[in-house]
This record gives structure tokens, sequence and C-alpha cells, in this order.
């Protein structure tokens, strides 16, 4: 089975433009988190998608967005971007809503903003 | 509010000794506890996780962790330091729905 593929690796741009990440979850895995990881830092929780619809949110402002399409893969949407927007952005596949399920971890996405 | 601690953002010992990493969380109910670990430039992989079965869980690579209520910890061991254990280790914590919270993390050097 693949496993959480990310995409882009690495992705620079300057303040104010917009960015798309993207995310293959794994196979049968229909939950998807994604968590901003600045450097030196623990991730930090942005929110999570359960079949398509968005089932949590961390404290992220509303210019952090997110789809998940039907065959569960997922896009993280930042608008106006700042320059402490730079991280490490990760994106996390789970094959259930729930406390105690494994989350499957992709590379990641190195975000800079110039 | 369900927070986690890691004690030492730097943890250095020589390869062949102890190898112990601190986590303390704090959880109005027993949490479900994971260790991660991260290498350069990759995501999270993990170690173990605690889900109320046993106290003792034993992970991959010869990693093991304590669930002890009484201290809310839940330490990380390995009995001999390899080479290839030198990472970013992330204690996180998840009570309920959705949400996982990760420590600030420490860094394991493993000396020669």
């Amino acid at each position: 089975e693949t496993g959480v593929t990310q995409s882009p690796t690495h992705l620079i741009k300057t303040r104010g433009q917009q960015v798309t990440l993207r995310c293959s979850s794994q196979s049968g895995h229909n939950t998807v988190s994604w968590y901003q990881q600045a450097l030196g830092q623990g991730p930090q929780f942005i929110f999570q998608y359960y079949r398509e619809e968005e089932n949590g949110r961390g404290n992220f402002p509303p210019r952090f967005s997110g789809l998940q399409f039907p065959n569960y893969s997922s896009e993280l949407n930042v608008n106006a971007l700042e320059l402490d927007d730079s991280a490490l952005y990760l994106c996390a596949s789970s094959p259930q809503e729930g406390v105690n399920t494994e989350a499957f971890f992709g590379q990641g996405t190195r975000l800079t903003v110039v | 509010a369900q927070s986690v601690t890691q004690l030492g953002s730097h943890v250095s010992v020589s390869e062949g000794a102890l190898v112990l990493l601190r986590c303390n969380y704090s959880s109005s109910v027993p949490p479900y506890l994971f260790w991660y670990v991260q290498y350069p430039n990759q995501g999270l992989q993990l170690l173990l996780k605690y889900t109320s079965a046993a106290t003792l869980v034993k992970g991959i690579n010869g990693f093991e962790a304590e669930f002890k209520k009484s201290e809310t910890s839940f330490h990380l061991t390995k009995p001999s330091a390899h080479m290839s254990d030198a990472a970013e280790y992330f204690c996180a914590v998840r009570r309920g729905g959705f949400k996982t919270i990760f420590g600030a993390g420490t860094r394991l050097f493993v000396k020669a």
C-alpha cells in the first residue's frame, strides 16, 4: 500500500501570495489532518477533514483553508502569505476518526515566504 | 486544556548508553499518548502509543515507554543507544475528538 504523499516538497512564495499544498492519503484512510511545524518547534494542528468535511480546527486564521476530495486526498490553501507562514507543513491520514487511531505522516512540504 | 511538556530540548548520550526522554502531560482524564520520531527533512514516524491496555508500551527500534498516572508521565527509554537513533522526538497527547497536541520536541544526539 502507498503511504501519505505530499507535493510539492519545497516551495518559495512571496509575501501576499497564495499557495496550495496537496496531500494524498494512505489507501483506505478517510481522515486527513494538517499541521504546521515552524523551525525548532513541534507540529501545530491546523484542521482535520473527515469524509470531505472539516470536523476540527486549531488556532489558525481563516486565510488557512482546506478541502478534501471524494478520493480522500486533500489540499491546504493559504491566502495572503506572511513571513511567519514559513514552516514545514505536514499532512497525516488515519483510517478512521478516533482518539487512538494512528496517524501516518507524509514527508511534508517546506514553505518559505520571502 | 490538555498539554504536553518535554523536559530538555536537547539530550546527548554515548553510543550504547541508556536513552531517557521525558514527557509529562496534563489532562483531566486519562489521555491517549504517542511518541513520534522525526529524522532530518522527513515527516513523523510513530514509535509507540499508549491506549490504556498496558502501562508499559513497547515500540519500534527497541524503544519503550511507561505510563505513570500518579506522575502524569510517559517517558521514553531505550536500553542502548545507537548512532541511528539521533533524531528529534515528539511526545503527543490526544484525549478526545481529533486534535493531537505535540510537545516542543527533544533532539537526541548520540556520541560515538
